[in-house]
């Protein structure tokens, strides 16, 4: 079974902090996904990694910066955080590089990290 | 850009009855589409994967049809029970990087 698993998932953090969002995957996948989710607007890509030291920006990458030193971690980090970056964040993995060919194929979800910046 | 639509945003249901949940989508380019449940509070769990050349997918009492001329999905549940009470969402690989494009969900409630 693939497993994700998320640092924390609950976090309140301060405006200004840095925050660092850590996400595992143990299965050797070459893909990983950061996303927000918020009522009415749903989930949202951040950014996502094809491969170690690889970042791409997704849909809303403002705000946020990502680092993958380690084919099995992902971080997501908020610089200087603010409380329109309040919200729930999950992570995901997938195993082929690019997503696999076309078709596609099962993204894994972490539990969720939900945060509150006050 | 790839718009998805999930209708309706929410049902309730009595136990035992079969229902659909409908998934559309405006651009008929897409590699596949996953359906999800989520439970309050949890992340997402994946239900069913169907490529874009296959029609639908069966686990157990879930049904996933997939129509790309008429840019449709429908996830088909039978004998609805209590535990199926969740929130599901459609999404769709829409290009070769491999990220989903999410519907903001169907919120489910079956009533013993």
């Amino acid at each position: 079974d693939v497993k994700v698993t998320q640092s924390s998932r609950y976090l309140v953090k301060r405006t200004g902090e840095k925050v660092f969002l850590e996400c595992v995957q143990d299965m050797d996948h070459e893909n990983m996904f950061w996303y927000r989710q918020d009522p009415g607007l749903g989930l949202r890509l951040i950014y996502f990694s094809y491969d170690v030291k690889m970042k791409e920006k997704g849909d809303i990458p403002e705000g946020y910066s990502v680092s993958r030193e380690k084919k099995e971690r992902f971080s997501l980090i908020l610089e200087s955080a603010s409380t329109n970056q309040t919200s729930m964040y999950l992570c995901a993995s997938s195993l082929t590089k690019g997503g696999g060919a076309p078709g596609g194929e099962t993204q894994y979800f972490g539990p969720g990290t939900r945060l509150l910046v006050l | 850009k790839q718009e998805v639509t999930q209708i309706p945003a929410a049902l309730s249901v009595p136990e035992g009855e079969n229902l659909v949940l409908n998934c559309s989508f405006t651009d008929s380019a897409i590699y596949n589409l996953q359906w999800f449940r989520q439970d309050p509070g949890k992340g997402l769990t994946s239900l069913l994967l169907i490529q874009s050349s296959q029609r639908e997918q069966t686990s157990g009492r879930l049904n996933a049809s997939l129509d790309k001329s008429s840019g449709r999905s429908t996830l088909y549940i039978a004998a609805s029970q209590p535990g199926d009470s969740a929130t599901y969402l459609c999404a769709f690989h829409g290009g070769s990087q491999g990220n989903l494009i999410f519907g903001k969900g169907t919120k489910l409630s079956v009533k013993p």
